[in-house]
């Protein structure tokens, strides 16, 4: 595709209840992010993988939240026995790689959840 | 700990005026600092950059204006049109670590005709 894409874009979810969502990067792009953004407020970082390898995982609010990506491509970020607090849009940017500083991050268009 | 402090929360301009959005940060160890303009219901996107070697970069309407001493940074937008209306946010990545960004909270910029 052109572009990074997320699914799904909205999901429901009732308080206990595991979540996974996906992110499908730019094809080729080795640098893969999760970010999460509360609503009204700037993206957080969650965590980063260059290919399969998870690089930073320092943002990851608590255990319930692991991210995963098997073959550096595809991602996907599972959120275990989700609380209210975890409603925000869930934000997936990838980048062509660590050639240097400040490589343009591409963002998805997030993933909405909500927590009843 | 907010690491990029962002103002104002909101700005209203009429069309041909000039926005300016604020950014100040308190690590010396950033050392890229984007802007990003992000539309509701989509992703943020990159609109310009600038490293702190840097004390100005101008890109169309664009600019932003750093001052390394005081830890400030600013986007100008020039000729504001109803189109730019979107959120704005700062952000900054330290040197040597993983590029992560460091937002600030954002700025609502509504353009008015």
């Amino acid at each position: 595709g052109a572009g990074v894409s997320q699914s799904p874009r909205y999901k429901v979810a009732k308080r206990g209840q595991d979540v996974a969502l996906r992110c499908d990067p730019i094809s080729g792009h080795v640098s893969l992010f999760w970010y999460q953004q509360a609503l009204g407020q700037g993206p957080e970082f969650l965590t980063y993988f260059q290919n399969e390898a998870q690089l930073d995982k320092s943002g990851l609010p608590s255990d319930r939240f692991f991210a995963e990506r098997p073959e550096g491509s595809v991602s996907t970020l599972k959120i275990q026995r989700t609380q209210q607090e975890d409603s925000a849009v869930y934000l997936c940017a990838s980048s062509l790689g660590r050639a240097y500083i400040g490589e343009t991050q591409y963002f998805g268009p997030g993933t909405r959840l909500l927590v009843l | 700990q907010q690491q990029v402090k962002q103002s104002p929360q909101s700005l209203i301009v009429q069309k041909g005026g000039i926005s300016i959005i604020n950014c100040a940060y308190e690590n010396t160890a950033f050392d890229y600092f984007p802007w990003y303009q992000q539309f509701p219901g989509k992703g943020p996107a990159l609109l310009i950059a600038i490293r702190p070697d840097v004390s100005e970069k101008k890109e169309g309407r664009f600019t932003i204006s750093f001052n390394k001493s005081a830890k400030q940074f600013s986007l100008h937008i020039m000729d504001s049109q109803p189109g730019d209306s979107a959120t704005y946010f700062c952000a900054a990545v330290l040197q040597g670590g993983s590029e992560k960004l460091v937002f600030g909270k954002g700025t609502k910029l509504t353009v008015n005709p």
